[in-house]
């Protein structure tokens, strides 16, 4: 298994709601990431995951919440959101963090989560 | 400061012709660089890596190259097909500190291939 699988894949919430965006990866990726992209945007790094433990937090609004339950799964909680929020969350995995091999930190992305804040 | 300059921002070809796609970087340490292809509304899709000794790699129509001294990588595309019309992003990786784990994106360039 090469890939990784992010539900759902379109999302419509109103701003007192809350739900979650799923992330899951079987290839043994030891290292989990969330980015979120704006149309005709590069991606921006929300969220890095390294041995199931937060390694990065690039300074994501509080109503963001990750979690990584084990290796395969990370998960994003979504809360009293804005609509400037709507953009498509991207979820990725590569090997660990630190591994200075060849092709290390090669993310392999998912197809994204299409979320859509009212 | 790190930084991934693409050009140009957006292309148009005809099917079948050849196309050349630039990013300039000034990250460092310099760790690696890859290309993705990114469709409209997808992930992106890893085209190729390179590392600091790499100078050229392959991938079928795809072949990237690697300029450490200049820090510029270009892509080449051959013999372009209308499924070729995505955004083309490159990313460059820091090697170590505080950057670790951080990837630098540019901000893409359109591609769109006409019949």
């Amino acid at each position: 298994d090469t890939e990784v699988t992010q539900t759902p894949k379109h999302l419509v919430m109103g701003m007192t709601n809350k739900k979650s965006l799923k992330c899951e990866q079987h290839m043994g990726h030891r290292a989990m990431y969330w980015y979120k992209q704006k149309a005709k945007k590069p991606p921006e790094l929300m969220f890095v995951y390294s041995y199931e433990k937060l390694s990065i937090n690039e300074s994501v609004p509080s109503r963001f919440s990750p979690e990584c339950p084990n290796s395969s799964l990370l998960n994003l909680h979504l809360h009293a959101l804005q609509p400037e929020d709507s953009a498509l969350y991207l979820c990725a995995s590569s090997q660990p963090l630190g591994a200075y091999l060849s092709g290390a930190n090669v993310l392999t992305f998912g197809a994204g989560s299409r979320l859509t804040v009212l | 400061k790190n930084q991934v300059e693409q050009s140009p921002q957006s292309l148009i070809i005809l099917e079948g012709k050849n196309c050349t796609l630039q990013c300039n970087y000034t990250v460092s340490p310099f760790s690696n660089l890859r290309w993705y292809k990114q469709d409209t509304g997808r992930g992106p899709v890893s085209l190729t890596i390179m590392t600091f000794s790499e100078n050229t790699k392959s991938n079928g129509r795809y072949t990237a190259t690697l300029d450490a001294d200049t820090k510029q990588s270009s892509l080449h595309i051959t013999a372009s097909q209308l499924s070729d019309s995505a955004s083309y992003i490159c990313v460059v990786s820091a090697s170590r500190g505080s950057t670790l784990g951080r990837l630098y994106f540019g901000r893409g360039t359109q591609l769109t291939v006409w019949p």
